[in-house]
């Protein structure tokens, strides 16, 4: 079955340069979730998108945003990249029946970024 | 606010014993909850999920069941395996189609 996809796997930074991850959710799911998880830490919840429009916001930078787009894939951009930014950055995806939303939420592998 | 508690690992038991990871959840009205997998170098993995008291949830030998009098959402499994050496993660989700609110992590070690 298919599953969530990311792109890049891996990323290397600069600090104060710009990194665009890419996520491209499972087939006919219409929510996209974007998570962080730093060095040893639980996952944090950054924002979510439900057919295209911003659905939460969780304690994302302001040096951050994101979006989803018509096919339903959604691109975190982020600038001005400090240390702290280093990380693995997941995305999920979740479907609807009618216009109710599901609660399952299916990630991805991932995304790496290591800013020196 | 609403919020996930997990014991604190790392657990390390030897191959076919008992585990037990216990979670704990704060929150207003009824979330649903998860227990998510990590392997090593891998994205998270939905184990089992339950979403009303009393449901139990169960996969691949765990279960885990909703207690609402408890607020609790503990894993276990009958005999552990070396493959089952992760990291587990407990979660809420208090509105479907809302966030996931995770716990800090148990990291599970199975030696042979």
């Amino acid at each position: 079955a298919a599953g969530v996809i990311q792109s890049p796997r891996h990323l290397i930074k600069e600090k104060r340069e710009t990194a665009t991850l890419k996520c491209y959710p499972i087939p006919r799911h219409d929510t996209v979730y974007w998570y962080q998880q730093g060095p040893g830490q639980d996952p944090q919840f950054l924002i979510s998108f439900y057919e295209k429009m911003q659905s939460d916001k969780g304690s994302i930078p302001d040096r951050f945003s994101a979006q989803q787009f018509s096919d339903y894939h959604s691109e975190l951009n982020m600038s001005s990249l400090e240390l702290g930014d280093s990380a693995l950055y997941f995305c999920a995806s979740s479907g609807s029946i009618g216009d109710r939303p599901l609660d399952t939420q299916y990630f991805g592998p991932g995304t790496r970024l290591t800013v020196l | 606010g609403n919020s996930v508690t997990q014991m604190e690992g790392p657990v390390t038991l030897s191959e076919e014993a008992f585990l037990t990871i216990n979670c704990t959840y704060t929150a207003t009205g009824y979330p649903s909850l998860f227990w998510y997998v990590q392997y090593p170098g891998e994205g998270l993995q939905l184990l089992l999920k339950a979403t009303k008291a009393d449901d139990k949830g169960s996969n691949k030998g765990f279960e885990a069941t909703y207690r609402k009098e408890t607020t609790s959402f503990h894993l276990e499994k009958g005999s552990v395996q070396v493959s089952d050496s992760a990291v587990y993660f407990c979660a809420l989700s208090y509105n479907q189609g809302g966030k996931l609110i995770f716990g800090q992590g148990t990291e599970l070690s199975v030696k042979p």
